[in-house]
């Protein structure tokens, strides 16, 4: 099983569409959580940090499920703007170590 | 202020040429990072930095690729004897403890 698992989609929704990706990660250990944003041919981006008690930022709410071991993006009222790929990315705890392991990525496509 | 800074930006040489790479981390990040994406894959961990010593080198493909880092501060990658299959996006990212990742723009290298 791979450590931290996406999705890859494409997601295509309208504009306007709420629309949701979930990432498992299999370390329980796991420590920090976020959500990147990576446009075409560029850097990711931070988009935010999963807290455990759930968090929310404009139209963007991150969830994380730790029995299950899931973190969740949800997106409302999505534009075109939002077209991009969405990377989970998770940390885990050990001794000290701390090495980001990023998902492969799940696309959205916002289309008129 | 001054985000993580790579240079070049674009590299294209010759296949059995040596190459280096360059990031130069967020000022006071202590922890530096180097990741590799190929087109359309996920990020690929090489190699991580504490200060200056890379206590996780695991990702590195072969031992034609090394790392250092001086002064706590900037690092060079180094790519002997490039192969076609080292073309790829390079990215480098900075952090502070287990907060989020800023990443470089990257150095797209091609190997002909």
């Amino acid at each position: 099983r791979k450590e931290v698992e996406q999705d890859p989609g494409p997601f295509n929704v309208p504009e306007g569409a709420t629309v949701a990706f979930n990432c498992t990660y299999s370390n329980s250990a796991s420590q920090s959580f976020f959500w990147y944003r990576q446009d075409c041919r560029k850097e990711p981006k931070l988009l935010m940090s999963v807290y455990s008690s759930g968090n929310e930022d404009g139209r963007f709410t991150a969830q994380l499920n730790r029995a299950s071991q899931y973190i969740s993006l949800l997106i409302r009222d999505s534009k075109l703007s939002d077209s991009a790929t969405y990377l989970c990315v998770v940390i885990p705890a050990s001794g000290g170590s701390y090495i980001p392991t990023f998902g492969r990525g799940t696309s959205l496509i916002v289309h008129p | 202020g001054a985000g993580v800074s790579q240079s070049p930006s674009n590299k294209v040489t010759e296949k059995g040429k040596d190459v280096e790479l360059r990031c130069d981390p967020i000022s006071g990040h202590t922890a530096l990072y180097w990741y590799r994406q190929s087109l359309g894959q996920g990020l690929e961990f090489l190699i991580y930095f504490q200060g200056n010593s890379a206590p996780d080198k695991s990702g590195l493909p072969s031992d034609r690729f090394s790392a250092e880092r001086t002064g706590g501060s900037v690092s060079t990658l180094t790519i002997q004897r490039t192969q076609q299959e080292d073309s790829a996006v390079y990215l480098c990212a900075s952090s502070q403890g287990n907060s989020p990742l800023h990443f470089g723009n990257g150095t797209r290298l091609t190997v002909t």
